[in-house]
């Protein structure tokens, strides 16, 4: 049972460049978290994504935007890159149901904009 | 709002001593969910534990152990008998109860553990 993947697992970008970043999510599981981890620091929830749709959005601006899939993958796109957001990118997923509230996390994406 | 406190930021300890960790949280939402998590360098987060804010029995998993008081608002746990496979971060994190699918979660800024041989 595959869990939580994302790629790419590291990359590099120029200030004001544009990223996307890939999720699928747990076998079973529709509804795709993002979080931004930046060094030393806890997650922070970026959006949420439940039947194609944004759901739940945190303290990020219009920059950050994303998408969900009929297959329940989704895509995280960050647009004019800043410095700051070279963070660790990480995707959770989660079902519906009596297990629906616990999380399982992907292993990230790493971003380093230069 | 919600938010999750870990005071201690590192702590290094000699293998097979016990360790706990603490966890402070407020919100006031009257039923929610707490979690850990473990961070080794590859990034991802493992998934430890989950309760839920009206069963307060604490829990045993092998040598891992939570201790959850709801009149502290807190959510401590124990590692006995330390392993250097236990170096990690460990993350507390705090998510309203909704119905199906899951909310958001809160973490704290999370707690290095060294263990060395």
């Amino acid at each position: 049972d595959a869990g939580v993947t994302q790629s790419p697992t590291h990359l590099i970008k120029t200030r004001g460049q544009q990223v996307t970043l890939r999720c699928s999510p747990k076998s079973g599981h529709d509804t795709v978290s993002w979080y931004q981890q930046a060094l030393g620091q806890g997650p922070q929830f970026i959006f949420q994504y439940y039947e194609e749709e944004e759901r739940q959005r945190g303290n990020f601006p219009d920059r950050f935007s994303g998408h969900q899939f009929p297959n329940y993958s989704s895509e995280l796109n960050v647009n004019a890159l800043l410095l700051g957001d070279s963070a660790l990118y990480l995707c959770a997923s989660t079902g519906a149901g009596a297990l629906g509230n616990t999380i399982y996390f992907g292993e990230g994406s790493w971003l380093t904009v230069v | 709002a919600q938010k999750v406190t870990q005071a201690q930021t590192e702590i290094s300890v000699v293998e097979k001593e016990d360790v706990t960790l603490d966890c402070v949280y407020e919100t006031r939402d009257t039923t929610y969910y707490l979690f850990w998590y473990k961070q080794p360098p590859s990034g991802e987060l493992v998934f430890l534990i989950r309760r839920n804010s009206f069963d307060e029995q604490n829990e045993i998993s092998g040598r891992y152990s939570w201790n959850f008081q709801k009149s502290t608002s807190s959510f401590n746990f124990t590692i006995t008998a330390s392993q250097v496979v236990d170096s990690a971060v460990y993350f507390c994190a705090l998510s309203e109860i909704n119905t199906g699918a899951n909310s958001k979660l809160t973490f704290g800024k999370g707690i290095t553990l060294s263990v060395r041989p």
